[in-house]
Order: C-alpha cells, then sequence, then structure tokens
C-alpha cells in the first residue's frame, strides 16, 4: 500500500501567496522527487533530491530532502496563476529495486487572482 | 519527435474484453514503467521493466500483463478487463544515470 502521506490534499490560495506541502512515511527513503501535473498531461519533474539534508532550488521553487530521510517538503513563493495544477511527491525506498518509486496522494493547488 | 508516447490516448472497452495500451519512447532509455493514477491514490506502479525481456512486478499487477521484446516499447495488456481497471494508464521511462522518470501523456481507459 501507499507508504507517503502527502498533505495537505488542496490549497486554495490568492496569488502572491507563498506554497508549502509535504511528504512524511515511516519508511527511509534515498531519494525524493517532486512532479507537478497539469490536467491531460502526465506528471513533470519540478525537483530531485538525493542525499539527506539537501536544499534545492528551482526558480520559485524550493524542496529539502529531511534529514531523516523520511521526509521531503516543497515549497513555492509568490504564487502565479500557472502555478495551478497538482504536486506529487515521490520517493525510492532504501533497498527497493532502481527506479522503483512511491508516490503521494497528490496536493491540489488552485491560485486566485 | 523524440520522446515517450502512449496510444490511444482515450479508449472504451466492454468487461472482459482484451486491451492493449502501447507506450513507445525514443531515449533508449533502460526502464520502463506502468502506472495507473485514481483519485486519493495518486500513481501505483503496475509493473516495470529493467531492460527488454525483463520485466518485474509492481504494486498493483493482478490482471495486467506486459512484454519488452525491444527497448523502445513497452505494452501493458488487461487480458480480461473490468470496471475497476477504469483509470489514466502513464508510461514513464528513465535512464540509469538516475531515478528522474519523464512520462507520457497517459491513456484514459473506461471499462463498461
Amino acid at each position: 500500500g501507499q507508504q507517503l502521506n502527502q498533505s495537505p490534499q488542496s490549497m486554495f490560495i490568492q496569488e502572491g501567496e507563498d506554497v508549502s506541502m509535504n511528504c512524511t512515511s515511516s519508511s527511509i527513503f534515498n531519494t525524493w522527487l517532486w512532479y507537478k501535473q497539469e490536467p491531460g498531461e502526465g506528471p513533470v519533474l519540478l525537483i530531485a533530491l538525493y542525499k539527506a539534508g539537501e536544499l534545492t532550488s528551482n526558480g520559485r521553487l524550493t524542496a529539502q530532502f529531511g534529514i531523516t530521510r523520511k521526509d521531503s517538503f516543497l515549497n513555492i513563493s509568490a504564487s502565479i496563476p500557472s502555478d495551478v495544477g497538482i504536486y506529487f511527491c515521490a520517493g525510492q525506498l532504501i533497498g527497493s529495486s532502481w527506479g522503483k518509486l512511491q508516490f503521494g496522494a497528490g496536493t491540489q493547488v488552485v491560485v486566485t487572482p | 519527435d523524440a520522446g515517450i508516447t502512449q496510444s490511444p490516448r482515450y479508449k472504451i472497452t466492454e468487461t472482459g474484453r482484451q486491451v492493449t495500451l502501447m507506450c513507445h519512447q525514443t531515449w533508449s532509455h533502460s526502464y520502463m514503467f506502468w502506472y495507473r493514477q485514481d483519485l486519493g491514490h495518486g500513481l501505483r506502479l503496475i509493473y516495470y521493466s529493467a531492460a527488454a525481456d525483463i520485466t518485474d512486478k509492481g504494486e498493483v499487477p493482478d490482471g495486467y500483463v506486459v512484454s519488452r521484446s525491444k527497448t523502445e516499447n513497452f505494452p501493458l495488456t488487461l487480458e480480461s478487463a473490468t470496471r475497476s481497471q477504469t483509470s489514466v494508464y502513464f508510461c514513464a521511462s528513465t535512464d540509469r544515470a538516475d531515478t528522474e522518470a519523464f512520462f507520457g501523456q497517459g491513456t484514459r481507459l473506461t471499462v463498461v
């Protein structure tokens, strides 16, 4: 079953606000990935994290690999309308076959002008 | 065009019928994956393949069959479709260098 708990499930925010979401697990991961999915499309990779404690930015997006290796968060600063979509965390469990990812259930982000 | 493509994009089939979803990638990636996406579940791995002729089960393999005779193709077959297999199916591929997986646009399958 699903081992990643992603929260919140949905967020309704105003343009310009910051967004924060996270994924937690009781298991240890060696890789964390954050994807964005827009309607009718497949997920697109935003940020990849490979080391505990790693903090990585991609434009207005910042993600961190938790020091315990059991969690990760994604922040979006100064949101804009095109940030609308579903954001997924994904992780590779330590000891699992390479490339097999566990996905969170997603965070739906709605940005109002 | 380079990339990963899925076909068909939309499919309606009847319960009990066999249906095959196609996935083709042009990068020569070693690894390919099939996921299904259902509301509230995110993406769940059905099958994956590490190379041609090497496949393994994921989290939800029951009712599905895969093959990989060529590196670039990874078809997914529902041998006898059931209503519970109504879902959006995504194919993905990745190289050995890292675990960044690139996804196709998805196939929306409805079983009636």
